[in-house]
């Protein structure tokens, strides 16, 4: 069973570029979610998406965007980065309709924005 | 909205004594709970969850935690800290009625095993 990946591990920006960070979901999984981790703090969530349709967001403001494709994998974009968008990047998938929250994590996406 | 408070950022405890992370949620729903841990490096890995069945739910690595509903709380312990468990743990929270997958985090605490 492969588990959920994601790339780049690592990179650097600057303010005002734009990013995209990808993921592949865990075999058999159709959720795939993301979530912004800053340093000392807890994951937050950024959305989720099912069927290709964002399915609930969290307070993020639109320069957040994503996509899911027929496979299930994903892609996070950020807009005009901002210095406060440094942080660890988390996707994770999961089966819509099982309902129970467990979530599968890929190791994560850290972005600096210099 | 749903939160979680999780009490004391560090906790140090000896190899082989109680370990006991404290977390305390708020919901308007009956909740799911989960406790979440991270190895450094490294994305987050499941270590129990409780989804309205008992309330005393065992999970991976020897890991236990309690459903108390009057106090609100949702306590990880273990027995007997071994070296390999000093990671962060995250206590979670979902709203079942909203599809359950939608994670609201506390802001972790790091746990560090001494000989």
């Amino acid at each position: 069973e492969t588990g959920v990946t994601q790339s780049p591990t690592h990179l650097i920006k600057t303010r005002g570029q734009q990013v995209t960070l990808r993921c592949s979901s865990q075999s058999g999984h159709n959720t795939v979610s993301w979530y912004q981790q800053a340093l000392g703090q807890g994951p937050q969530f950024i959305f989720q998406y099912y069927r290709e349709e964002e399915n609930g967001r969290g307070n993020f403001p639109p320069r957040f965007s994503g996509l899911q494709f027929p496979n299930y994998s994903s892609e996070l974009n950020v807009n005009a980065l901002e210095l406060d968008d440094s942080a660890l990047y988390l996707c994770a998938s999961s089966r819509q309709g099982q309902g129970n929250g467990e979530l599968f994590f890929g190791e994560g996406s850290r972005l600096t924005v210099l | 909205a749903q939160s979680v408070t999780q009490l004391g950022s560090h906790v140090s405890v000896s190899e082989g004594a109680l370990v006991l992370l404290r977390c305390n949620y708020s919901s308007s729903v009956p909740p799911y709970l989960f406790w979440y841990v991270q190895y450094p490096n490294q994305g987050l890995q499941l270590l129990l969850k409780y989804t309205s069945a008992a309330t005393l739910v065992k999970g991976i690595n020897g890991f236990e935690a309690e459903f108390k509903k009057s106090e609100t709380s949702f306590h990880l312990t273990k027995p007997s800290a071994h070296m390999s468990d000093a990671a962060e743990y995250f206590c979670a929270v979902s709203d079942p009625t909203g599809g359950g997958n939608k994670l609201t985090f506390g802001t972790g605490t790091q746990l560090k095993v001494e000989l």
